[in-house]
């Protein structure tokens, strides 16, 4: 089975400081997404990453950004938290390609910002 | 654009009753549509997809979904309810663009009752 980890389940942390969310999969897949997940509004895309260093905003990228150094990890950094940045987030992993394989979620990680 | 609705914030049913949760799409071109379930303090688990062939679906853990293009509809449904099924489902169709982005609806909750 695929595995996505994510490196914490719940974190605090104060308006202004800098977060780093961390993912890991074990497939080799090509693909690694993040989400922010909110209550009525689903799960919206920040960032995507289809390659080692390579990246593509999603829909709402604003005041995120990433990086992908190895195929298997993909982080989402925070620079300077605020407090509407509280929400679920979530990891996926998914084959590349078109074929139309089902991404696959980590457990998420629950951020508040005080 | 791609979108996704899902009309009911709730479904409440009865154990042992057959359940629907409904999915109406909008895209251009064919659509790839999925589902997924989510479990309290979980990630999203992959239940189902259509890509293309018939209009029944069977996925995971009982469940089927109905492809209908002339409604653009893509309904989960469970014969016979379990109280164990009561969780957050989504339904997603495939983004334009590669890569095998996902654009998500809000979410349906299910509660099955005993």
């Amino acid at each position: 089975d695929v595995k996505v980890t994510q490196s914490s389940r719940y974190l605090v942390k104060r308006t202004g400081e800098k977060v780093f969310l961390e993912c890991v999969q074990d497939m080799d897949h090509e693909n690694m997404f993040w989400y922010r997940q909110d209550p009525g509004l689903g799960l919206r895309l920040i960032y995507f990453s289809y390659d080692v260093k390579m990246k593509e905003k999603g829909d709402i990228p604003e005041g995120y950004s990433v990086s992908r150094e190895k195929k298997e990890r993909f982080s989402l950094i925070l620079e300077s938290t605020s407090t509407n940045q509280t929400s679920m987030y979530l990891c996926a992993s998914s084959l590349g390609g078109a074929n139309y394989q089902p991404q696959h979620f980590g457990d998420g990680t629950r951020l508040s910002i005080l | 654009a791609q979108s996704v609705a899902q009309p009911e914030d709730q479904v409440n049913v009865a154990e042992g009753n057959p359940l629907t949760v409904k999915c109406t799409y909008s895209v251009s071109g064919n659509p790839y549509l999925f589902w997924y379930v989510q479990y309290p303090n979980r990630g999203l688990q992959f239940l189902l997809k259509y890509i293309t062939g018939d209009n029944l679906v069977k996925g995971s853990y009982g469940f089927e979904a109905e492809f209908n293009k002339s409604q653009t509809s893509f309904h989960l449904k469970k014969p016979s309810a379990l109280v164990s099924d009561s969780a957050l489902y989504f339904c997603a169709v495939r983004g334009s663009g590669g890569y095998n982005k996902l654009i998500f609806g809000a979410g349906t909750r299910l509660a099955v009752h005993p």
